[in-house]
């Protein structure tokens, strides 16, 4: 497998525009994390879906972000409009099913600069 | 709220020298893991932690788990350069409903040679 799957690497946008960020799944995992990274807040959860639902998106910090799973397989986190305090590096993680006791599988995350 | 609170934030120590990272949470759990993050780079996986008293070891590395206490270590013996990395401990909440993953700030650890 190749684990999780994250698109793109690196986005440089202006302030205003829409960002849309992806993540493909571990196949056969359920569970399905977004965390933001910065220097001053750390690792911060922002939703986790569980059987492609939303479970929880009390860490969503705006009505600005979105996000979704179409499928079982698949995840997009949008932000519109972004402002340069969304600059961040957004990882996605996925594991198994609740219960499992296993960890959560990170991508390589999305390095986001908002100009 | 669940809090996962690790300290130290920051260690800077000598090449041979042990010392011991710590990681507290405030709810109940017993399912923890840590993580190593290199620079520009994703987590990777070190332990889980699953029950009570739970030790796991890997080369320098040891973990640990007292879930009465709502407390894990990580111990590093006789630090190698290598070993420099952030440390990031994570506390699994499973509920009927819940099963989110919460990260500690991370302890940047550097290793002097």
């Amino acid at each position: 497998d190749a684990g999780v799957i994250q698109s793109p690497r690196h986005e440089v946008t202006e302030m205003g525009q829409e960002v849309t960020l992806r993540c493909k799944l571990i196949s056969g995992h359920n569970s399905l994390f977004w965390y933001r990274q910065t220097m001053m807040r750390g690792l911060e959860l922002l939703i986790y879906f569980n059987n492609n639902v939303p479970i929880d998106d009390s860490g969503m910090p705006e009505d600005r972000f979105s996000a979704k799973m179409p499928n079982a397989s698949f995840s997009t986190l949008k932000i519109q409009p972004s402002e340069p305090r969304d600059s961040a590096v957004y990882f996605c993680a996925s594991s198994p099913s609740g219960g499992a006791g296993t960890e959560a599988f990170f991508g390589q995350g999305t390095r986001l600069t908002v100009v | 709220e669940l809090k996962v609170e690790q300290n130290p934030l920051f260690l800077s120590m000598q090449e041979g020298k042990n010392y011991t990272i710590y990681c507290n949470y405030s709810t109940t759990s017993d399912r923890l893991y840590w993580y190593r993050q290199d620079p520009g780079k994703s987590l990777e996986s070190l332990f889980v932690l699953l029950s009570n008293g739970a030790v796991k070891q890997e080369g320098r590395l040891m973990a640990s788990l007292d879930t009465k206490a709502r407390l894990s270590t990580l111990h590093i013996t006789a630090a190698v350069h290598d070993l420099s990395a952030t440390y990031f401990c994570a506390v699994d909440i499973l509920t009927n409903r819940d099963d989110k993953i919460i990260f500690g700030k991370g302890t940047r650890l550097h290793i002097l040679p």
